[in-house]
């Protein structure tokens, strides 16, 4: 059971605008910035979204991320066949001292 | 460029030891906290431990706290994680993570392609 939830799966069309959930607690995204990760299969996870809704330099603006008290949400407009991976949120977590990770979601392009 | 390129990785029996290793290059290595995390076959990320750039500040999660030691080497450009008392449980893949900060937060930002850590009799 992770600290971080996540939906285990989404989908979306091409072209269309998904979101992915991440629900936390005060001692982690309450108290804390979230950071997304995608992993592709068979590949190593990636930053995707850090500080809550900043993009690394290579990032396509896409790909945007929001934060409200205890929940984080990662967005994604006109989706693409290339974004079919797993994607994770993360937050440092004050009570346990630890980084804690949402159980990933898997996301499907139909 | 900034790698990071994990080695160490085996099959070993329950109770045994491994000592995963990770090399860091193309970034000044001492600057930056660094992190091992894990990925159980077919499961999630898992964060496992993380250490400061002086070795001075060192956290583990529970279930490896007592068992596992991570520390790095500066004049090396390395980071390591000795595992003992293995378990069946510990059999994942094994990522070497470098940790960023921005003016409000901290982030993995580079990640290693992993080592496979198999415990089993």
């Amino acid at each position: 059971q992770s600290v971080l939830t996540q939906p285990p799966s989404a989908s979306g069309t091409p072209g269309q605008r998904v979101t992915i959930s991440c629900s936390g607690s005060s001692s982690n995204i309450g108290s804390n910035t979230v950071n997304w990760y995608q992993q592709l299969p068979g590949t190593a996870p990636k930053l995707l979204i850090y500080s809550n809704n900043q993009r690394p330099s290579g990032v396509p603006d896409r790909f945007s991320g929001s934060k409200s008290v205890t929940s984080a949400s990662l967005a994604i407009s006109g989706l693409q066949s290339e974004d079919e991976a797993d994607y994770y949120c993360a937050a440092w977590d004050d009570s346990l001292n630890g980084w804690v990770f949402g159980g990933g979601t898997k996301l499907t392009v139909l | 460029q900034v790698r990071l390129v994990e080695s160490g990785g085996g099959l070993v029996k329950p109770g045994g030891s491994l000592r995963l290793s990770c090399a860091a290059s193309g970034f000044t290595f001492s600057d930056y906290y660094m992190s091992w995390i894990r990925q159980a076959p077919g499961k999630g990320l898992e964060w496992v431990s993380s250490i400061s750039s002086s070795s001075s500040y060192i956290k583990y999660t529970d279930s490896v706290k007592g068992r596992f030691t991570i520390s790095r080497d500066n004049a090396k450009n390395s980071l390591y994680l000795q595992m003992n008392s293995l378990r069946a449980e510990d059999t994942a893949v094994y990522y070497c993570a470098r940790e960023d900060s921005a003016m409000v937060g901290s982030y993995m930002d580079v990640w290693g392609k992993g080592t496979t850590v198999t415990v089993s009799s």
